[in-house]
């Protein structure tokens, strides 16, 4: 069955250290969204790429994070320096198109300290 | 503001007991309604999608419900399993918008033996 690829489960790093998660969506799905996701809380939607467009990144916070999709396929979500606030589930989703079923990759526990 | 509210935030039942979850939104316009069920350090699988006309969703043992005109859906979870332990996340789509989803804060269900 196919599925949405995340990788790493999880990553341990310092405080102002580098890192970077990376997803492979379902095949033939143009849109890939990353959302982070706080304990207790809902995710909420850091980026969304139409293939290799980004159409929402509103919410992004673009001091510290950036996205791509180069090629339109997989993607990577980077974050440097990272903060201890950023200590979450990062989760990758993809869907045939934007207002279709988003289906969800395992995601990324990243926990900074 | 377009938002989604659950309730209640958490939930302990016993095996074999059924259970009632909320969800209530100001998600306008609406497009369509999805319950996901989400377990620890996993990411989201979706259990149910309603839109506007439809008032009842069954899939095995989870009936969603949606009232249109008070904003209100539920999910009924029947005879519970201890593999139902996970939170289950109300999400709602704009209508019109291909990237507006709203995502609740989730109910957290434990199933006890």
């Amino acid at each position: 069955e196919a599925e949405v690829a995340q990788s790493p489960r999880y990553k341990i790093t310092e405080k102002s250290q580098a890192v970077a998660f990376w997803c492979d969506p379902i095949s033939g799905h143009a849109t890939l969204y990353w959302y982070r996701q706080i304990l207790g809380q809902g995710p909420e939607l850091l980026v969304q790429f139409q293939d290799e467009s980004v159409v929402d990144d509103s919410q992004l916070p673009k001091d510290r994070f950036s996205a791509e999709r180069l090629k339109g396929v997989d993607s990577t979500l980077k974050i440097q320096p990272a903060e201890l606030g950023d200590s979450a589930m990062y989760l990758c989703a993809s869907s045939v198109q934007g207002d279709t079923e988003a289906f969800f990759g395992q995601g990324t526990r990243l926990t900074v300290v | 503001k377009n938002q989604v509210e659950q309730s209640p935030q958490s939930l302990i039942i016993l095996e074999g007991k059924n259970c009632t979850l909320q969800c209530n939104y100001t998600v306008s316009p609406f497009s369509n309604l999805r319950w996901y069920k989400q377990d620890t350090g996993r990411g989201p699988v979706s259990l149910t999608i309603m839109t506007f006309s439809e008032n009842t969703k069954s899939n095995g043992r989870y009936t969603a419900t949606l009232d249109a005109d008070t904003k209100q859906s539920s999910l009924h979870i029947t005879a519970s399993q201890l593999s139902d332990s996970a939170s289950y996340i109300c999400v709602v789509r704009l209508e019109g918008s291909a990237r507006q989803l709203t995502f609740g804060s989730g109910t957290q269900l434990t199933v006890l033996p």
